[in-house]
Parts: C-alpha cells; sequence; structure tokens
C-alpha cells in the first residue's frame, strides 16, 4: 500500500501538554502535508514541508521530516481544547498521475 | 470559511434517484477535486480537474459522473447507487496542475446516505 500510516490512532491528553503525532510512508516523496479535520467539517491543510526540509513551524504546530527513515512527525505545544481533532498526513502517490495519497489519521482528544 | 462551499450538506436517497452534488470554490484556484471519506477508510481520490479538464478518473464506478462546466464549479451526479457508497463526499480546490505539490481547500462536504 502507498497509503502512510499514521501513530497513534488515537491520542487523548490533557489541556495544556504537548500532542505527537506520527507519519510513517513507504516511497519517495517530494513534500508531506499535515491537515485537520473537526468532526462534521472538512480537511485544513496545516503545513506542507518539502522533502529537503527537515524541520517546519506555524505558531504551536511543528512539522519534522525525515526522509532516511520515511517518517514526519506533528508535535502541538501546549494544547487546547479547540485541538480536538483528527489529524492527517498526505504525500504525492509515486504512481500514474501527481496525486496526494493521504493516511488514515489520528484521532486527538484534548480533556479540560 | 474555507472559500469552498458545498451543496447540499446532508442528502439521503434511495438507490433509484438521481442527484447532484455541487461545490463552488472563490479562491482562483484551476484545479478541483472529488474525494469520498468513509468510516474507518482513509480518504479516497475520486476525481481531478484541471482547467476544467478531467486529468484523474480514480477507477470510479460509472454511477458517479463529474462535471466540470468551469474553473470554479464541479458537480457529481449521482443515479442508482448503492449502500456502499453512503459516505461524507468532500470537493477540494488548489492552484497549481491538479497534483499534490500545493495546498488543498476542502468543503465542508456532503453526507450521504443511501437507503
Amino acid at each position: 500500500s502507498q497509503q502512510g500510516e499514521e501513530d497513534p490512532q488515537a491520542l487523548s491528553i490533557q489541556e495544556g501538554e504537548n500532542a505527537t503525532m506520527n507519519c510513517s510512508y513507504k516511497t519517495s516523496i517530494n513534500n508531506l502535508q499535515w491537515y485537520r479535520q473537526n468532526s462534521g467539517r472538512g480537511l485544513v491543510h496545516l503545513i506542507l514541508i518539502r522533502s529537503n526540509e527537515r524541520e517546519k513551524h506555524s505558531g504551536r504546530l511543528r512539522v519534522t521530516l525525515d526522509t532516511s527513515k520515511k517518517s514526519s512527525s506533528l508535535l502541538i505545544t501546549a494544547s487546547r481544547a479547540a485541538d480536538t481533532a483528527s489529524y492527517f498526513c498526505a504525500r504525492i502517490s509515486n504512481q500514474g498521475a501527481q496525486k496526494l495519497v493521504f493516511g488514515q489519521g489520528t484521532r486527538l482528544t484534548i480533556n479540560p | 470559511e474555507t472559500g469552498v462551499t458545498q451543496t447540499p450538506r446532508h442528502l439521503v436517497m434511495g438507490m433509484t434517484n438521481k442527484k447532484s452534488l455541487k461545490c463552488e470554490q472563490h479562491l482562483g484556484h484551476n484545479a478541483m477535486y472529488w474525494y469520498k471519506q468513509s468510516a474507518k477508510k482513509p480518504l479516497e481520490l475520486m476525481f481531478v480537474y484541471n482547467f476544467k479538464e478531467q486529468t484523474e478518473n480514480n477507477s470510479v464506478p460509472s454511477r458517479f459522473s463529474p462535471e466540470c462546466p468551469n474553473s470554479s464549479h464541479l458537480f457529481l451526479h449521482l443515479h442508482t447507487l448503492q449502500p456502499e457508497d453512503s459516505a461524507l463526499y468532500l470537493c477540494a480546490s488548489s492552484q497549481g496542475g491538479g497534483g499534490g505539490n500545493q495546498p488543498q481547500h476542502f468543503g465542508d462536504g456532503t453526507r450521504l446516505s443511501i437507503l
């Protein structure tokens, strides 16, 4: 399968703690993207990290990419209840037309 | 407000009905996508349109028929669907050539239930 694997599948932490979600993939990539999906809503793009980048920040979000290990992580610092959502990594398929392939996601719950 | 609007938000239809899903983007993007999101399965790409031309049909059954009259509008025509077609159907748009090099902007989806 070309699809990435996110782990954990579900994560529950207390508000204020940091949350780390991981994504592994099997094929080479040009870039990797992270998205968030709140319940009943569409996906929202968070960060795009290119294959020649190792780390990227956006507010309380930090994404790392290790192409040698074919893995990426998303760190949310000082979590808030509003961060409760599903988080997906996505990267370009290298078979056929260039298209985004999404993983199954991590369901993150922030407990107040 | 994501700039991508999908209607209707919810749709219940019988297997013999014909209905259409609509998507409109106000972002000036030139690529539009249909995805299917089923419970406990990864997001599945269905169709890609780039400058109104279909560039990807991911082996989707013919009971799903897309239409893209211009770069801002995308439709998904449905007919004789099956119960397993019940899912959340998401529309997205992006700049670029319809690949994965640009972030995609999603609508909030149409929750489809087939009776």
